[in-house]
C-alpha cells in the first residue's frame, strides 16, 4: 500500500503570509495527487486535482505542484477564510490514501 | 443543484450491522462511480470503498474487506453501504462521494452520516 506523508501537522500564519503544505508518496505515483480543504463540521472540498490543476471556483491564490514522489500545496496570500485542515491524496493505486492533515491556524 | 445526501447512521453495539444509503440529486448517479470515506473522531480521512458506474467493480480498504460491502441502484440514483459485524474502531463520519470523470478525484461530498458502534 502507498503511503502519504503530509507536514506540517500544524502551522499558525498571518494574513497575507505565503503558506506552503508539503506531501511525500511512499513510491512513484505520477501526478495522481490531490489537495482538499475541509473546515471544522463540514465535508472535504476539492481544491487541486492532479496535483497541479485548480478544481472550477477555487481562487487562484491556491496551487499545487509536483510529480512522482514529492508535492507541494501552496496558498500565495493567506485569507482568514483559509483556516481549516488540508489533506493531499494519492489515487494511483487502491487502497486509495490520504495524508494525515495539516491543521491551519491564523497567527 | 448537485448534492449526495446520506442517511442511516446511528448508535449500533458492536457484531451489529447498519446499512448506509447516500441519495443523488441534480446529476445522473450512474455516469459516476462512487466512494464511502470515513473519518473517526478528530481524525483524518480515511478511504473505504470504491464502485463502478454501474455496479461491476468494487474495491475496498484492507480492514473493511470481508465486512463492508459497497452497492448501488442507479434506478433510484442511490449508493448504498452495508456494515456487518461493526466494531468499535468503526465510529465514525461516513461520507459518500462523486468521482469525477474516470478517476479517483473526489469532485463532490455529501454533509456525512455519524456512526457509534458502542455497547
Amino acid at each position: 500500500d502507498i503511503q502519504m506523508t503530509q507536514s506540517p501537522s500544524s502551522l499558525s500564519a498571518s494574513v497575507g503570509d505565503r503558506v506552503t503544505i508539503t506531501c511525500q508518496a511512499s513510491q512513484d505515483i505520477s501526478n495522481y495527487l490531490n489537495w482538499y480543504q475541509q473546515k471544522p463540521g463540514k465535508a472535504p472540498k476539492l481544491l487541486i486535482y492532479d496535483a497541479s490543476n485548480l478544481q472550477t471556483g477555487v481562487p487562484s491564490r491556491f496551487s499545487g505542484s509536483g510529480s512522482g514522489t514529492d508535492f507541494t500545496f501552496t496558498i500565495s496570500s493567506l485569507q482568514p477564510e483559509d483556516i481549516a485542515t488540508y489533506y493531499c491524496q494519492q489515487y494511483d493505486i487502491v487502497p486509495l490514501a490520504f495524508g494525515q492533515g495539516t491543521r491551519l491556524e491564523i497567527k | 443543484q448537485v448534492q449526495l445526501v446520506e442517511s442511516g447512521g446511528g448508535v449500533v453495539q458492536p457484531g451489529r450491522s447498519l446499512r448506509l444509503s447516500c441519495a443523488a440529486s441534480g446529476f445522473i448517479l450512474s455516469n459516476y462511480g462512487m466512494h464511502w470515506v470515513r473519518q473517526a473522531p478528530g481524525k483524518g480521512l480515511e478511504w473505504v470503498a470504491v464502485i463502478s458506474y454501474d455496479g461491476s467493480n468494487k474495491f475496498y480498504a484492507d480492514s473493511m474487506r470481508g465486512r463492508f460491502t459497497i452497492s448501488r441502484d442507479n434506478s433510484k440514483n442511490t449508493l448504498y453501504l452495508q456494515m456487518n459485524s461493526l466494531r468499535a474502531e468503526d465510529t465514525a463520519v461516513y461520507y459518500c462521494a462523486r468521482a469525477l470523470g474516470v478517476t479517483y478525484v473526489f469532485d463532490i461530498w455529501g454533509q456525512g452520516t455519524m456512526v457509534t458502534v458502542s455497547s
